[in-house]
Order: C-alpha cells, then structure tokens, then sequence
C-alpha cells in the first residue's frame, strides 16, 4: 500500500537551532509532494509544495525541502527556528498511485525552546 | 472572501445521536472532500466528491454519509454517532482535476466528542 512515513512524532530544538522534520514516501512513479503546517486549533495551511520543477523548494516563513528521488524524501528544513514555528507540521504525497487523492502523514510536532 | 467555512466549531453527542457538519465554500472548488484528524494518525480521508451530484469513498467512510446537491456545500452526516468517531474534523476543497497541481483549502475544524 502507498504510505507517507513521518521519522519522529515530537520534534524540540532550541530557538536558532536547525529545524529538521523528516518525511519519507513510497511511490514508483513522480509523486506531488507537500508540507502542510497547523498552529494550535487552526486548520492547516500549505508550506511548500514539490511539483517536479525543481528539487529544492522553497516555502513560507523561511521553510526549504529537498526532493530526493533515490531516497523517496522530501525533508523539511529551517535554518535557525523561532519561537512562532511551534506548530504540527503534515507531510503529504498525491501520484496516480494513490487515486488522485492527498494521503497524509501521521505528523510531526514541532517544539521551539527559548 | 470566506474560503471554507465549517460549523459547528465544537459539538458534544451521546452515543447513538445523529448530527450534520456542515461544509460550504464560496471558490467555486469542483472537489471536496472530509477527513478526520486523529492524534499519532494525521488526517485521513473520509468522503469526497468531485462535482455536485458525485461522491465517492475514501479511506475511512464507515457511519458517515455525504451528499453534495449544490457547488458550494457538502455535508458530513453521522447516522448514529459513536465514541469512536471523537476527533476533529477537516473539510477541504479546491478547483477539479489533478490533485497534485491544485492545492486543498482547509476549514478550521469542528471538534467532536461523542460520549
């Protein structure tokens, strides 16, 4: 069955620090790749999306994620975290192999510490 | 612009109760669709439609019922509610065709508890 894996459920770095979350897809054909983020009882709202043109994307508030074919990833990457990116972040993939429908992963919490 | 509206935001039933959730969009999206978050499982796909008149499953569908009569809505009903359908729930839309090209727009959620 097609899946989207999530590497760890709670994520905490200090503010400044890298913000790494990891997410990783099977698909044997090219997948659309997201990153959805939601903040305390909010819906979610898109990050970044991977539509093939090119392998690095970048996103909002400051937010990249590198398409990694050979490693069927799409990490998602920050250079120096704020105290606002605590939140729940979603990775989510879409191809023919999975109906045309958006298939997300279990989620990753994000916590900033000051 | 309200994009996608959802209401009730919070809702409390007992076991067996019956209720609607209602889901309206004012982007003239061909696609709809419902999912239910859940802690440690992410979103997942209840029911969806691509047009008014046509509604299919998703992965999740059992005691949940759609219909899509017009554009713009598209309720969730529960028949007979049960604790296992606690959770927050999603409506998202956005315009038809390839689900990789076109992103979802998300309400803000109602939460229910069934107890």
């Amino acid at each position: 069955a097609q899946s989207v894996t999530q590497l760890g459920s709670h994520v905490s770095v200090s503010e400044g620090a890298l913000v790494l979350l990891r997410c990783n897809y099977s698909s044997s054909v090219p997948p659309y790749l997201f990153w959805y983020v939601q903040y305390p009882n909010q819906g979610l709202q898109l990050l970044l999306k991977y539509t093939s043109a090119a392998t690095l994307v970048k996103g909002i508030n400051g937010f990249e994620a590198e398409f990694k074919k050979s490693e069927t990833s799409f990490h998602l990457t920050k250079p120096s975290a704020h105290m606002s990116d605590a939140a729940e972040y979603f990775c989510a993939v879409t191809s023919w192999e999975y109906g045309n429908k958006l298939v997300f992963g279990a989620g990753t919490i994000l916590r900033v510490k000051s | 612009n309200a994009g996608v509206t959802q209401t009730p935001k919070f809702q409390v039933l007992k076991t067996g109760q019956s209720m609607t959730l209602q889901c309206a969009q004012d982007m003239n999206h061909e696609y709809m669709s419902w999912y239910r978050q859940d802690p440690g499982m992410g979103l997942r796909l209840i029911h969806y439609s691509v047009g008014a008149g046509i509604t299919d499953q998703g992965e999740v569908p059992n005691g949940y019922n759609v219909s899509r009569s017009t554009t713009e809505d598209f309720p969730l009903r529960l028949l007979s509610a049960a604790p296992s359908q606690t959770s927050v729930y999603f409506c998202a839309s956005r315009t038809g065709g390839n689900a990789g090209a076109n992103v979802l727009t998300f309400g803000a959620g109602s939460r229910l508890t069934v107890l």
